[in-house]
């Protein structure tokens, strides 16, 4: 059962456009999600999260949106340059267990 | 600052041959301890976790084992390799810490790609 489901498995954004990464989770425990980058045959590294408390957090060009009704978020990313492309992992904490739960990920191109 | 080493960056093994994956942490105490691995195009499974020495948490049955003989120190092993067993395996650290509504999250290590032929 995925509890984390990313559908889209690939992604290609003109460079300069907006890239939109979407993210929908199934438990209603859930109330920390943390964004990962990951270039290929490295490790991925932190990118942004945010708290159930919030709907919005934005760092820079990047911007994570919280939709709590929906059980959905998204990762913004404006403008896009061509280091962005990059599998992004989305993940989600919750209740006592401090695991994280991924998704599948998303394989974000970008073209010149 | 906390850095995560991991080793080797590159295996290439024949079948049923033992494997033996180490990752250290520094800079930290009594952190939990992760082997994931992401098989060619797909996302990432975790295979072990470790809330402290000796004690191994498995998620998914198969031929690898993992060991945490000391506190930031953890292996992940085989007997016998598989080809099946092919992937890139990852450890990660990440605080024991519980905060409500904070995750201070994983810290990677570069990561083994490893071929089983």
């Amino acid at each position: 059962d995925q509890q984390v489901k990313q559908n889209s498995p690939s992604l290609s954004v003109q460079e300069g456009r907006i890239s939109i990464l979407n993210c929908d989770y199934t438990n209603s425990m859930f109330d920390y999600f943390l964004w990962y980058k990951k270039y290929p045959a490295e490790g991925p590294t932190f990118l942004i999260s945010i708290s159930s408390i919030k709907d919005k957090n934005e760092d820079g060009r990047f911007t994570v949106f919280l939709n709590k009704s929906a059980k959905h978020l998204s990762l913004h990313i404006v403008p896009s340059q061509p280091g962005d492309s990059a599998v992004y992992f989305c993940a989600a904490s919750g209740g006592s267990n401090y695991q994280l739960i991924w998704g599948a990920g998303t394989k974000l191109i970008i073209k010149p | 600052s906390q850095t995560i080493h991991q080793w080797p960056a590159t295996l290439v093994q024949p079948v049923g041959s033992p494997l033996s994956l180490e990752c250290t942490v520094e800079g930290t105490s009594n952190p939990n301890l992760y082997w994931y691995r992401q098989a060619a195009g797909r996302g990432l499974q975790l295979l072990f976790y470790s809330v402290g020495i000796g004690q191994i948490s498995s998620e998914v049955p198969q031929n690898l084992s993992a060991s945490r003989p000391q506190d930031r120190q953890f292996i992940l092993s085989s007997k016998k390799l598989l080809l099946s067993d092919s992937g890139f395996y990852l450890c990660a650290w990440s605080h024991r810490l519980i905060v409500p509504r904070v995750h201070y999250g994983y810290t990677f290590g570069s990561g083994t790609r490893l071929t089983v032929v």
